[in-house]
């Protein structure tokens, strides 16, 4: 089976680009999670999504960064204009129902350097 | 205050050996959950063992192990016969109900295991 698909696995640009992340949930899974790793701010969750609706997004940072889910089997998520700062790997995750003991499985990533 | 603390920030193992990896969390929810991750150093990250806090037993797969002490609030992730290929970022994760509609996880800063040939 197909686990979570992110793309791309790498992205370099230059400061003020813009930057679109992809990513395929498993199929089936009903809840997409993004997430944003750092090595000052750790793992943090960025946006929620239950049935392609968001459900949560004071994680998100600013207004530069945006999320969507236009179906059950594809999301994105943008960041416009790219920053410095916005350096990180940006996982997603998506999991079957979003429950309390619904185990979340995660992409393998994108790394994203902003110069 | 932090819902999840891993105090260890690094940790040193030799091969072979039996590892604890610490969890504690806070909560007032009488129903949660408690997740473990593991991230190579190739960055992804792998589930690997979950507990319910009404769950009487502690979880197992494999060589994991979760010693669960509901009145302690500790959820520590124990590692038999620790091999190379252990060595990894260990994070601990946990879900609340009262979040019921945004049952989103709270991880912990993780363990760094670095297992000694």
């Amino acid at each position: 089976d197909a686990g979570v698909i992110q793309s791309p696995r790498h992205e370099v640009t230059e400061m003020g680009q813009e930057v679109t992340l992809r990513c395929k949930p498993i199929s089936g899974h009903n809840s997409l999670f993004w997430y944003r790793q750092t090595m000052m701010r750790g793992l943090e969750l960025l946006i929620y999504f239950n049935n392609n609706v968001p459900i949560d997004d004071s994680g998100m940072p600013e207004d530069r960064f945006s999320a969507k889910m236009p179906n059950a089997s594809f999301s994105t998520l943008k960041i416009q204009p790219s920053e410095p700062r916005d350096s990180a790997v940006y996982f997603c995750a998506s999991s079957l129902t979003g429950g309390i003991s619904d185990t979340q499985y995660f992409g393998p990533g994108t790394r994203l350097t902003v110069l | 205050a932090q819902k999840i603390t891993q105090t260890q920030p690094g940790m040193f193992v030799q091969e072979k050996e039996a590892v604890t990896l610490d969890c504690t969390y806070d909560t007032s929810d009488p129903s949660y959950g408690l997740f473990w991750y593991k991230q190579p150093s190739s960055g992804e990250m792998i589930f690997l063992i979950y507990q319910g806090s009404y769950d009487q037993q502690n979880a197992t797969e494999g060589r994991y192990s979760l010693n669960f002490q509901k009145a302690r609030k500790s959820a520590n992730l124990v590692i038999s016969a620790s091999q190379l290929g252990d060595s990894a970022m260990y994070f601990c994760a946990m879900r609340e109900s009262f979040n019921f509609g945004n049952e989103k996880l709270t991880f912990g800063t993780g363990t760094r295991l670095t297992i000694i040939p």
